[in-house]
């Protein structure tokens, strides 16, 4: 049982533009919302959270959408630079529990 | 400030064998928890060690086990492998009281023939 999805294997992007990764989840008890980036033979990096009592929150060139009621949410990068590209994570927390649960990931590439 | 460390970085392992994997977390991070990561999925949580005890467990059978020490550095170990073990497992620590923020360590290599 699939609890946390991301439909996109892979999302090609030019640099300079806009890349949008997208996540699904199906549990509505889940508290917080993660999003990590992996480089090859490196650990997942932290990249940027949500709470669930908020819908969006920013950081610099990443921002993160959450919308409760489709049970989704997205990370947008602007503008897309050639070192973002990675594998994307988005993770689901259930309550006050430090378990992780993560999608398959989705393979960005930044093209110059 | 050294990351989160795991060793050894790679290994192969016969089938029915066990292994060890170790883990030393973040200065000051107390909770460590394993993940493994079969090629082409995210990462599925294992279980959480925290005050040297096993504090969340999750979908894995009894032939994964583990251990943290006084230090906070924690061991993985897994009985009689399967070929189905095969995978990056992944360490990450975190600081007292904020379990939700994750540092994750470069990952163990396992594979197992």
């Amino acid at each position: 049982d699939q609890q946390v999805k991301q439909n996109s294997p892979s999302l090609s992007v030019q640099e300079g533009r806009i890349s949008i990764l997208n996540c699904d989840y199906t549990n509505s008890m889940f508290d917080y919302f993660l999003w990590y980036k992996k480089y090859p033979a490196e650990g997942p990096t932290f990249l940027i959270s949500i709470s669930s009592i908020k819908d969006k929150n920013e950081d610099g060139r990443f921002t993160v959408f959450l919308n409760k009621s489709a049970k989704h949410l997205s990370l947008h990068i602007v503008p897309s630079q050639p070192g973002d590209s990675a594998v994307y994570f988005c993770a689901a927390l259930p309550g006050n529990t430090g378990k992780l649960i993560f999608g398959q990931g989705t393979t960005l590439q930044v093209k110059p | 400030d050294a990351g989160v460390t795991q060793s050894p970085t790679h290994l192969i392992k016969t089938r029915g064998q066990q292994v060890t994997l170790r883990c030393s977390p973040k200065s000051g991070h107390d909770t460590v928890s394993w993940y493994q990561q079969a090629l082409g999925q995210g990462p599925q949580f294992i279980f959480q060690y925290y005050e040297e005890e096993e504090r969340q467990r999750g979908n894995f059978p009894d032939r994964f086990s583990g251990h943290q020490f006084p230090n906070y550095s924690s061991e993985l170990n897994v009985n009689a492998l399967l070929l189905g073990d095969s995978a990056l497992y992944l360490c990450a620590s975190s600081p007292p009281g904020l379990i939700y923020e994750q540092y994750f360590g470069p990952g163990t290599r396992l594979t197992v023939t």
